[in-house]
């Protein structure tokens, strides 16, 4: 069982819908987790990070964290075209040399 | 925004040809990472620095080599490669911060490299 879980998609959501992204991981003590996105040929780019129980929002994008549940979710709001690129959930386990382990991404698509 | 730069960043070589990515970060983070990831597929931790002269192979076997004698510097090198080695290498690299906030990777443009 991998560490990081996530629907490899594609998911696809016509313009304007809202996006709902998944991604649970394994039952080690975690300490931050990240949401990146990756552009076709592209490097990974910071969306959002969350520490803490509960939303966080910045603009059009909400991140949900719940440590009981092992989830965390990322939703975007008004979902635009330029929107479509696969998203990578990334979490940092203390005690891990490794920094951050990453899920395997999921594609969304946004029909316009 | 992060300020980490790859060359090349894009690359035709030979079979056999040895080949080195440079990276260079101008941030002073101590944390430095490569990751190889083929289109459409996962990225993969091949090599970490926690610092200077600290270098550690990462999740996926490599055969790559990679020195840290600078802080901002973090070459990869292949000494022969193969057509199996084609792919994108990112170069990362991230601050130590201490407590419950962690820390963000940050990712270079990438090195594509084919090799034919």
């Amino acid at each position: 069982q991998k560490e990081v879980e996530q629907n490899s998609g594609p998911l696809s959501v016509p313009e304007g819908a809202i996006a709902s992204l998944n991604c649970t991981y394994s039952d080690r003590v975690s300490q931050s987790f990240f949401w990146y996105r990756q552009y076709s040929g592209k490097s990974p780019e910071l969306i959002m990070s969350i520490y803490s129980n509960g939303d966080k929002e910045d603009g059009r994008f909400t991140a949900q964290l719940n440590k009981a549940s092992q989830y965390v979710s990322l939703l975007i709001r008004d979902s635009q075209p330029s929107d479509s690129a696969t998203y990578l959930c990334a979490v940092r386990y203390i005690g891990s040399a490794r920094q951050l382990t990453f899920g395997s991404g999921t594609q969304l698509t946004v029909l316009p | 925004e992060a300020d980490i730069y790859q060359t090349p960043r894009y690359l035709v070589i030979g079979t056999g040809k040895k080949i080195t990515l440079e990276c260079s970060q101008t941030m002073g983070h101590d944390k430095m990472y490569w990751y190889q990831q083929d289109p459409g597929m996962e990225l993969h931790l091949i090599h970490y620095s926690y610092g200077v002269n600290s270098t550690e192979k990462g999740d996926l076997s490599s055969e790559s080599t990679v020195s840290r004698i600078r802080t901002e510097h973090f070459p990869l090198t292949l000494e022969s490669a193969r057509p199996s080695h084609t792919s994108q290498y990112l170069c990362a690299s991230s601050e130590s911060v201490a407590g419950s906030s962690g820390n963000t990777i940050y990712f270079g443009e990438g090195s594509w490299l084919t090799v034919v």
